[in-house]
């Protein structure tokens, strides 16, 4: 049981727009900034977003993050099929003094 | 180009011992606090341990806490983590990874070495 929550999977054809959610508590996504990471089978993660909705520098404008409270999400727009991928979301727990991770969510390109 | 490489992974028994080591490059090391994330088969990420950018402070899930243990050599660019007392569980791919920014609290991990395979099983 992952302490971050995020739907197992979603779903879009491609052009649309996709959300995928991520849910914590005050102790970890309330009170720290969120970052998520893209990973394709068999690769390691890459980092996508970080500090809640900034995007490194190769990341098109097609992903963008964002917070409200104890909860974040990252949006996808004009979906391609290689946006296919885990994406896991992930922020600093100060109960748990240490990083806290989403169980991650599947994106499917239809 | 930044790099991370990790090394040590193999097959162990239940109850044995493993040292991890990760090779940094095309960095400066010692400005930057380091972390262990691992993946079991199959599974999500899971956050294992951190070490601060001298190595004074580290930082471990509950999971492995009193097990396992992190280190760094920054005069050789190097990153570890010693396992002890292997359980099943245990088996997964580990990622070392560095981590961006000066408080913990606000980092992320970027770049990810390409992980090594522990598995544990006799």
């Amino acid at each position: 049981q992952s302490v971050l929550t995020q739907t197992p999977s979603a779903s879009g054809a491609p052009g649309q727009r996709v959300t995928i959610s991520c849910s914590g508590s005050s102790s970890n996504v309330g009170s720290n900034t969120v970052t998520w990471y893209r990973q394709l089978p068999g690769t390691a993660p890459k980092l996508l977003i970080y500090s809640n909705n900034q995007r490194p520098s190769g990341v098109p404008d097609r992903f963008s993050g964002s917070k409200s409270g104890p909860s974040a999400s990252l949006a996808i727009s004009g979906l391609q099929s290689d946006d296919e991928a885990h994406y896991y979301c992930a922020a600093w727990d100060e109960s748990l003094n240490g990083w806290v991770f989403g169980g991650g969510t599947l994106l499917t390109v239809l | 180009e930044v790099q991370l490489v990790e090394s040590g992974g193999g097959l162990i028994q239940p109850g044995g011992s493993l040292r991890l080591s990760c090779a940094a490059s095309g960095f400066t090391f010692g400005s930057y606090a380091m972390t262990w994330v691992r993946q079991a088969p199959g599974k999500g990420l899971e956050w294992v341990s951190a070490i601060s950018t001298s190595g004074a402070s580290t930082y471990y899930s509950e999971s492995v806490k009193g097990r396992f243990t992190v280190s760094r050599d920054n005069s050789k660019n190097t990153l570890d983590l010693q396992i002890n007392n292997l359980r099943a569980e245990d088996t997964a791919v580990y990622y070392c990874a560095r981590v961006a920014s000066m408080t913990l609290s606000m980092g992320w991990f970027d770049p990810w070495g390409q992980g090594t395979l522990v598995t544990v099983s006799s």
